[in-house]
C-alpha cells in the first residue's frame, strides 16, 4: 500500500504487479514533464517524458499519464522487477521563466517485494 | 552517450575549510548546467543554472558568495562551496545539457557527498 508521512511516501508492491505512482505538479504554465529514477547514492536517471499538450506517453514497460485539470501525473510500470525498487521523481519545466532548471516533487519510495 | 561525471563522490572536511566539486560532460559540449542540492529522503532542490562563458543564475535563497560556480569550458563547470558548515552537508548533483539534443533534456552526474565535520 502507499504510506505517506515524514518520510518519503512509500509504495509497496509485489513482483510482476504493475504499480502506480503519481505526482502533483504546481505550475499550471509548466509545458515539460519528466519522471527520473533514482537510486540510492546515485544521480536521477532518466526514465520518459512528455508535454503539455500530450495526455499520455507510452515507453517500454512505463506510461506516463498527464491530467492538466487537476495538474496531475503519473507514472504506470508494468509488471514490476527488482530492479524498479527506487526513488522516482516528477519533474516539471517552464520554459517561459527564463531559467529552465528542473523543479521536482518530492518523490515517491518504491519497494518491489518478492 | 550522454555521460556526466562528478568528482569527487565523496568528501569529508573541516569546518571552515573551502571544497570544490567539479562536474564534466564527456562525450557532448553543455551550454548549460545545473547545481541541485538534496538532503537525505527529501528531493532535488535547483541551486544554481550555470552557462559556459557568464555569471551563474542562482536561485531564491541560494547564497552566491557561499557557492561559487564556475563554467569555463563546454565540458566542465566547478561547484566550490565556501568557508564549508555542518549545515552544507548535503548530496550535490550536476546536470547537463546537450545543446544538440532534445528540448530541456537534461543528463544528470553521480552526485557527490559531502559531509562537513
Amino acid at each position: 500500500g502507499e504510506s505517506v508521512g515524514l518520510h518519503l511516501p512509500t509504495l509497496s508492491v509485489q513482483e510482476g504487479d504493475n504499480s502506480i505512482i503519481n505526482c502533483a505538479y504546481s505550475n499550471s504554465a509548466s509545458d515539460y514533464f519528466i519522471w527520473y529514477k533514482q537510486e540510492s547514492g546515485k544521480g536521477p536517471q532518466f526514465i520518459i517524458d512528455i508535454r503539455s499538450n500530450m495526455d499520455k506517453r507510452q515507453g517500454q514497460r512505463v506510461t506516463v499519464l498527464l491530467n492538466k485539470t487537476v495538474k496531475h501525473l503519473s507514472l504506470q510500470i508494468a509488471a514490476t522487477q527488482p530492479g524498479d525498487s527506487a526513488v522516482y521523481f516528477c519533474a516539471e519545466v517552464f520554459s517561459g521563466g527564463g531559467a529552465d532548471g528542473l523543479t521536482f516533487g518530492k518523490g515517491t519510495h518504491l519497494i518491489i517485494q518478492p | 552517450g550522454a555521460v556526466v561525471s562528478q568528482h569527487p563522490s565523496r568528501v569529508i572536511c573541516k569546518s571552515g575549510t573551502s571544497v570544490k566539486i567539479e562536474c564534466r560532460s564527456l562525450d557532448f559540449q553543455a551550454t548549460t548546467m545545473f547545481w541541485y542540492r538534496q538532503f537525505p529522503k527529501k528531493s532535488l532542490m535547483l541551486m544554481a543554472t550555470s552557462n559556459e562563458g557568464s555569471k551563474a543564475t542562482y536561485e531564491q535563497g541560494v547564497e552566491k558568495d557561499k557557492f561559487l560556480i564556475n563554467h569555463a569550458s563546454l565540458t566542465l563547470s566547478t561547484l566550490t562551496v565556501t568557508s564549508a558548515h555542518p549545515e552544507d552537508s548535503s548530496f550535490y548533483i550536476c546536470s547537463a545539457r546537450d545543446f544538440r539534443g532534445s528540448y530541456n533534456e537534461q543528463f544528470f552526474g553521480p552526485g557527490t557527498r559531502l559531509t562537513v565535520l
